[in-house]
């Protein structure tokens, strides 16, 4: 079982919909980041968040961390929102290190 | 502007050669990373350094080998010995007082023909 489960795998909205994203993770983590990947392939980190929500503009992410699960929600899409999505908790590794692991990605198309 | 440099965006190698992917950070971060992205999988980390002269093997080490000389500079040698290596690498780099906040680089494409 993969240490990290998203769903869905791919998305296809149309302007102005909600988008939801799902996250569940089986590590313990400290913190957990949602991150953006466009198709030239470089990397943003949207955000990190240890508990509650937390809002940058149209994008929310909240996390429940006994439930051990994070959605990522998307009001108002946009057709630039169309990117993949990735969930990274970040778990404890050996010698105390911090480890992030990442989930496949939600790839989300978002249609004029 | 602070960032992560990685050169070169695409790269073609022969197989049985080596060759290397630059990572350069401008950020003053002290630690660096080395993640490998293969299609529809999660990133897997290969090597990070968290200081100057040393840097430890992730999860999927074989046939990659790295140097941390400079603070700035974390360059990942593809080595012949890499059975599988084309694939999509990812640099990040971050600030150890910002735990957990990753700045990544735009990537690296390497295919072997």
């Amino acid at each position: 079982k993969n240490e990290v489960e998203q769903s869905p795998q791919n998305l296809t909205a149309q302007e102005g919909e909600f988008i939801t994203i799902n996250c569940s993770y089986s590590v313990g983590i400290s913190a957990l980041h949602w991150l953006q990947q466009h198709p030239g392939g470089g990397i943003v980190s949207l955000f990190m968040l240890s508990s509650g929500k937390k809002k940058h503009g149209r994008l929310i992410a909240t996390i429940n961390i006994q439930e051990k699960h994070s959605s990522l929600h998307i009001t108002a899409s946009h057709p630039r929102d169309s990117a993949v999505y990735i969930c990274a908790p970040l778990s404890w590794g050996q010698g105390g290190s911090e480890k992030l692991v990442f989930g496949k990605g939600t790839k989300l198309t978002v249609n004029p | 502007d602070g960032g992560i440099t990685q050169s070169p965006k695409y790269l073609f190698r022969k197989e049985g050669q080596n060759v290397t992917l630059s990572c350069e950070q401008n950020l003053n971060h002290d630690a660096m990373y080395w993640y490998r992205q293969d299609p529809g999988q999660g990133l897997r980390l290969i090597y990070y350094s968290q200081i100057v002269n040393d840097f430890q093997k992730g999860d999927i080490a074989e046939g990659y080998s790295v140097s941390r000389e400079k603070k700035e500079s974390f360059p990942l040698t593809v080595t012949s010995a890499q059975k599988n290596p084309t694939a999509f690498y990812l640099c990040a780099s971050r600030n150890r007082a910002h735990v957990g906040v990753l700045t990544f680089g735009a990537g690296s494409r390497l295919t072997v023909l």
